[in-house]
C-alpha cells in the first residue's frame, strides 16, 4: 500500500493558522473515521495530537483542530507558536485491517 | 505510561534480531499493542499489532512472513521477532500502546542491518 498523501512542507508566522492535507483513498481515510495526527520532534519519539478524525487527548492544545471530507483529512494548528514547529504524520486504519502513515509534513514557523 | 525498549543494535543480512518492549502504568493486558519504524531521515510505517489476548495479530506487506510480534501480558511485555534481516529494515524501531490509536510510545531501538 502506499503512504497516504501529504505535503511535504508547509510554513506559517506565529499567530497564524495553517492547514496540513492528508489525501487517501475510500479504502483508508475516505472509509473509516479513524485518522490520527502524531507530531514528532527531531530526535523524539512521535506524539499524539488528534485521534479519531477529530479529538484531542488530554493535554493537547485546542489549538489544534481535525477535521475530514471524502478522501482528504485535514489538520488545522491556529495561534501557530515555535513550539509547533517539527513534522506531523496522519495515519489511517485500512480495509485491510492495517494501518498506513502519511509521508510527513515539515512544518517551519518563521 | 512507560514503554521501555530493548534489543536493537547491528545485525548482518539474513540474521535475526528480538525486539523487546516493557509496559508499566497501565493494565498491559487491556491494549493492543503496535510496533512501528522510522528508517534514517524518512517517515513513519506501520510495522504490526497484536490485540490484548493475542488472539489477532497483522503485519505490513513488507515484513509479512519474516517477523513475529508476540506478547506476555504475565510479564507486561511485547516482542517482535525480526529474521530475515535486510538492509532495508535499518530503522529506528518504536512500541506503541493501542492499535489503531497509538497514544504512548516507547523510546526506540536502533536496528541497523549491515554487514
Amino acid at each position: 500500500q502506499s503512504a497516504l498523501t501529504q505535503p511535504a512542507s508547509v510554513s506559517g508566522s506565529p499567530g497564524q493558522s495553517i492547514t496540513i492535507s492528508c489525501t487517501g483513498t475510500s479504502s483508508d481515510v475516505g472509509g473509516y473515521d479513524y485518522v490520527s495526527w502524531y507530531q514528532q520532534h527531531p530526535g523524539e519519539a512521535p506524539k499524539l495530537m488528534i485521534y479519531d478524525v477529530s479529538n484531542r487527548p488530554s493535554g493537547v492544545s485546542d489549538r489544534f483542530s481535525g477535521s475530514k471530507s471524502g478522501n482528504t483529512a485535514s489538520l488545522t494548528i491556529s495561534g501557530l507558536q515555535a513550539e509547533d514547529e517539527g513534522d506531523y504524520y496522519c495515519s489511517s486504519f485500512t480495509s485491510r485491517f492495517t494501518l498506513l502513515f502519511g509521508g510527513g509534513t515539515k512544518l517551519t514557523v518563521v | 505510561v512507560q514503554l521501555v525498549q530493548s534489543g536493537g543494535g547491528l545485525v548482518q543480512p539474513g540474521g535475526s534480531l528480538r525486539l523487546s518492549c516493557v509496559a508499566s502504568g497501565f493494565t498491559f493486558s487491556d491494549y493492543w499493542m503496535t510496533w512501528v519504524r522510522q528508517a534514517p531521515g524518512k517517515g513513519l510505517e506501520w510495522v504490526s499489532y497484536i490485540s490484548n489476548s493475542s488472539g489477532y495479530t497483522n503485519y505490513a506487506d513488507s515484513v509479512k512472513g519474516r517477523f513475529t510480534v508476540s506478547r506476555d501480558n504475565a510479564k507486561n511485555s511485547v516482542y517482535l521477532q525480526m529474521n530475515s534481516l535486510r538492509a532495508e529494515d535499518t530503522a529506528v524501531y518504536y512500541c506503541a500502546r493501542g492499535g489503531r490509536v497509538s497514544g504512548y510510545w516507547g523510546q526506540g531501538n536502533l536496528v541497523t542491518v549491515s554487514s
